[in-house]
């Protein structure tokens, strides 16, 4: 059974970079061919998708956050990591990693627990 | 960007009632339709994929219908460990959007 598991800090100073790592265990990333993206969801609010990276590197990142986003994968440690720089109060949210279902489908399951990043000096 | 709506915002139901949640998409979106539960505290879980495939591991009075713009996630009996928020989630064009969510409370 796939798990993944988000880690990072959970609070962030304004302009600096948030930075988060997901972990996936009870299958390789090597040998699957599934999406791996991050989502967020402000306190109170709805879902938005961050981005993906693919198993063999490629990403898409939502337009809104392109400009500060980067996602990157290290396959040998099982692991997909996000960066987001110049961070406002505005990117405090809970952050969750997830896998898509399939390969041919963009939607997500399973899910990481979700880290809460508070942006704050 | 597609949008992604949702009616009602809440509904309040008996146990054993039968529920019914309405997507919409601002565009066609064939069926690249997902439905999400998520409760306090707790990531989403995925219940419905492709409009009307079940995610395995989902009790079967969840079902999804529907193609286009227009869909649907029907509870044919509704259960005390129902209650939480839905959201649906288009999954055909980036950046992928989910819709605003539909809270489920038991009566």
């Amino acid at each position: 059974q796939v798990q993944l598991q988000v880690s990072g800090p959970g609070l962030v100073k304004p302009s600096q970079t948030l930075s988060l790592t997901c972990t996936v265990s009870g299958d390789s990333m090597s040998r699957s061919f599934y999406y791996w993206s991050w989502i967020r969801q402000n306190p109170g609010k709805g879902l938005e998708w961050i981005g993906y990276i693919s198993y063999s590197g490629t990403t898409y990142y939502n337009p809104s956050l392109n400009s500060r986003l980067n996602i990157s994968i290290e396959r040998s440690k099982d692991q997909f990591s996000l960066k987001l720089s110049s961070v406002t109060a505005a990117d405090t949210a809970v952050y969750y990693c997830a896998r898509s279902v399939t390969s041919a489908d963009n939607c997500f399951a399973p899910w990481g627990q979700g880290t809460l990043v508070t942006v704050s000096s | 960007d597609i949008q992604m709506t949702q009616s009602p915002s809440s509904v309040s139901a008996s146990v054993g009632d039968r529920v019914s949640i309405t997507c919409r998409a601002s565009q066609g979106i064939s069926t690249w339709l997902a439905w999400y539960q998520q409760k306090p505290g707790k990531a989403p879980k995925l219940l419905i994929y492709a409009a009307s495939s079940m995610q395995s591991g989902v009790p079967s009075r969840f079902s999804g219908s529907g193609s286009g713009t227009d869909f649907t996630l029907t509870i044919s009996s509704l259960q005390p460990e129902d209650f939480g928020t839905y959201y649906c989630q288009q999954a055909v064009s980036f950046p992928f959007t989910f819709g605003p969510g539909t809270k489920v409370d038991i009566k």
